[in-house]
């Protein structure tokens, strides 16, 4: 079965970097992309980016200049950065994997992300 | 970026009723290979979101055939023929035809 599981700071300095990552089992690597995703709470679905196997990067452009997105075949892991993190950044950070026909198929549970001094 | 509109944002319904949500898009999500690239997601509460829907009528695995996609090019819909309670949650359309991936606002459905 395959499972997603995110990790790493649930509190986040304002103007620092955020950086989670994404373990994933259950499941081959090289036909899937692996994507974040993010919801602020009580509102609605923000799309920010995906990594092939190959390195190849999407991101969504309102956040691409501060976006880092790293995979880790031998760990079965991808990782995110967001720099200089404000309030807005607060959010539930998932990662979902992307299937070849452009869909999500397995999600993680979420974590949530709070940016605040 | 393409937008999403989905309508209702709310809907109560009556188990046992049909239920429908209208997601459109701001330019078409058709491409040359006859595809629509429009999927559903359903975010129960306390919950991530899980698939419903691929490419407009495609039920994910696992998904009873009371859900039903249909639509073409900029206007979409989801159907529930029979809403039961499991069904309550918060279903989002999201294009995948082009980067940025975007979600609807996202419509909320409970039990009257």
């Amino acid at each position: 079965q395959v499972q997603l599981q995110e990790s790493g700071p649930g509190l986040v300095k304002p103007s620092e970097t955020l950086s989670l990552t994404c373990t994933f089992s259950g499941g081959s690597t090289s036909t899937y992309y692996w994507s974040w995703i993010r919801q602020p709470a009580g509102k609605g679905l923000e799309w920010i980016g995906r990594i092939y196997i190959s390195g190849h990067i999407d991101c969504n452009p309102s956040l691409k200049s501060r976006v880092t997105m790293s995979i880790d075949t031998s760990k079965n892991q991808f990782s995110l950065s967001l720099t200089s993190v404000t309030a807005a950044d607060t959010a539930v950070y998932y990662c979902a994997r992307g299937n070849g026909d452009y869909h999500y198929d397995y999600w993680g549970r979420g974590t949530l992300v709070t940016v605040s001094s | 970026d393409i937008v999403m509109t989905q309508s209702p944002l709310s809907l109560p319904v009556t188990p046992g009723e049909p239920a429908s949500i209208s997601c459109r898009s701001s330019q078409s999500l058709l491409l040359s290979n006859g595809y629509n690239y429009l999927d559903w997601y359903l975010q129960k509460p306390g919950q991530s979101p899980q698939l419903l829907i691929y490419m407009t009528s495609n039920r994910a695995s696992g998904v009873p055939d009371r859900f039903t996609g249909s639509g073409s090019g900029t206007d979409f819909t989801l159907k529930i023929s029979r809403v039961e309670a499991e069904d309550v949650g918060v279903y989002y359309c999201m294009q995948a035809v082009q980067v940025p991936y975007i979600f609807g606002q996202g419509t909320k459905l409970d039990i009257k």
